[in-house]
């Protein structure tokens, strides 16, 4: 079975300059997630998707992250424009079931692109 | 408010000896899942157990072995043994009841010197 896909590995762009990052999750995999992780830190949820809707993205900021995933599949998750601050590996993850309930589960990482913003 | 703290940043062990890392956590709900992934060099995040709340038994998957206990709301992580290939950040979470996301620790770098 493969695993989740993630491209780009490796990004650097210059503060203020716009980023897209693409997700391809486990083939029948209802919830896609999308985590930034910081450098020294563990991830942060940045959006959770069941199918094609969003179900969180209480702490996706708004003003300049934008991600979608149509036909419930593939993902894109976009930065514009990028700070400093963004620097951090974004992952993509997916699962079978949507929590919370007796399901829950667990998440099926993929390899991350870590963002250099300069 | 969930959160789950690794109190250990850093960890170094020689080859073969044991080493535990600790996870404490926090949650108002009675129904809530514990997991912990590794994070090798590579990046990806590898599940490797996952309990739930009303499950307290300690469980044991070859070198590895979890320490599971709701008085002290710790759900600690025993490698016997360790190898150099152990070498990985490890991230204790946290699911509960009430909230939709997991919730991750700080993580502890484990080192893993011949």
């Amino acid at each position: 079975e493969a695993g989740v896909a993630q491209s780009p590995r490796y990004k650097i762009i210059e503060k203020r300059q716009s980023v897209a990052f693409w997700c391809n999750p486990i083939s029948g995999h209802a919830t896609l997630y999308w985590y930034q992780q910081i450098l020294g830190q563990g991830p942060k949820l940045l959006i959770q998707f069941q199918n094609n809707g969003v179900v969180d993205d209480s702490q996706l900021p708004k003003d300049r992250f934008s991600a979608e995933r149509l036909k419930g599949v593939d993902s894109t998750l976009k930065i514009q424009p990028a700070k400093l601050e963004d620097s951090a590996v974004y992952l993509c993850a997916s699962s079978p079931f949507n929590p919370p309930g007796p399901g829950a589960h667990e998440q099926f990482f993929g390899p991350g692109t870590r963002l250099t913003v300069l | 408010a969930q959160k789950v703290t690794q109190a250990q940043t850093e960890i170094s062990v020689v080859e073969k000896e044991d080493v535990t890392l600790d996870c404490v956590y926090e949650t108002r709900d009675t129904t809530y899942y514990l997991f912990w992934y590794k994070q090798p060099p590579s990046g990806e995040l590898v599940f490797l157990i996952r309990r739930n709340s009303f499950d307290e038994q300690n469980e044991i998957s070859g070198r590895y072995s979890w320490n599971f206990q709701k008085s002290t709301s710790s759900f600690n992580f025993t490698i016997t043994a360790s190898q150099v290939v152990d070498s990985a950040v490890y991230f204790c979470a946290l699911l509960s009841g009430s909230a939709r996301q997991l919730t991750f620790g700080s993580g502890t770098q484990l080192t893993v010197l011949p």
